[in-house]
């Protein structure tokens, strides 16, 4: 069953703005993750937050964690038109259970 | 590259067509999985395998079999399948809880 789901489904930036896309799950989690994926492609490994853990920095990239509330942010700094692609949260349940994806957030910027 | 190769990029087969979609790793990862990519949809976990054994089967169709030689190779095949099973079939490996590295998914055209 579905487990994330992202907000908004669709965000078109210029260049140089801050994209921000939120997630909502439902069940406890052990982490949650972010993905991204280019049209048609795999989708690609971005950054990893426990349950544990409040917010994480990599790079260009924000997460922040609400367990209290069941929800996740990602924040893309300074975009470029290289960020274009498709980002999805996933969760884990616990270390056994395997990823469950929402339906993504698709982010256009500009140049 | 993310260490997780799949073959065929593309297909397009008939209804009445026997094919297989392959993965491979050598992460020395110890669980792949198969999801189901449809335009507008969540990804779909298929199955998973753990250690060459399946643990998990999200009431696939008959019509999808896979198969896990061995803890690098994993397949799915494919018999009698419908125009709605046209979608992209991501195949992932992991290495306990934590990230999932996918392949680039085979792009599958049912005619």
């Amino acid at each position: 069953s579905q487990q994330g789901e992202e907000d908004p489904q669709a965000l078109s930036i210029q260049e140089g703005e801050n994209a921000t896309m939120n997630c909502s799950y439902k069940t406890s989690i052990n982490n949650l993750q972010w993905y991204r994926q280019n049209s048609g492609r795999g989708l690609v490994h971005l950054i990893l937050i426990r349950s544990n853990e409040r917010e994480k920095h990599s790079g260009r990239l924000r997460v922040t964690l609400d367990t209290s509330k069941k929800s996740s942010s990602l924040l893309i700094t300074a975009s470029r038109a290289a960020d274009t692609a498709s980002y999805f949260c996933a969760t884990d349940a616990s270390g056994n259970t395997p990823l469950v994806f929402g339906k993504g957030t698709r982010l256009s910027v500009i140049a | 590259e993310t260490g997780v190769t799949q073959t065929p990029r593309h297909l397009v087969m008939g209804m009445t067509n026997k094919k297989s979609l392959k993965c491979e790793q050598h992460l020395g990862h110890n669980a792949m999985y198969w999801y189901k990519q449809s335009a507008k949809k969540p990804l779909e976990l298929m199955f998973v395998y753990n250690f060459k054994e399946q643990t998990e089967n999200n009431s696939v169709p008959s019509r999808f079999s896979p198969e896990c030689p061995n803890s690098s190779h994993l397949f799915l095949h494919l018999h009698t399948l419908q125009p709605e099973d046209s979608a992209l079939y991501l195949c992932a490996s992991t290495l306990g809880p934590g990230e999932a590295f996918f392949g680039q998914g085979t792009r599958l055209t049912v005619v």
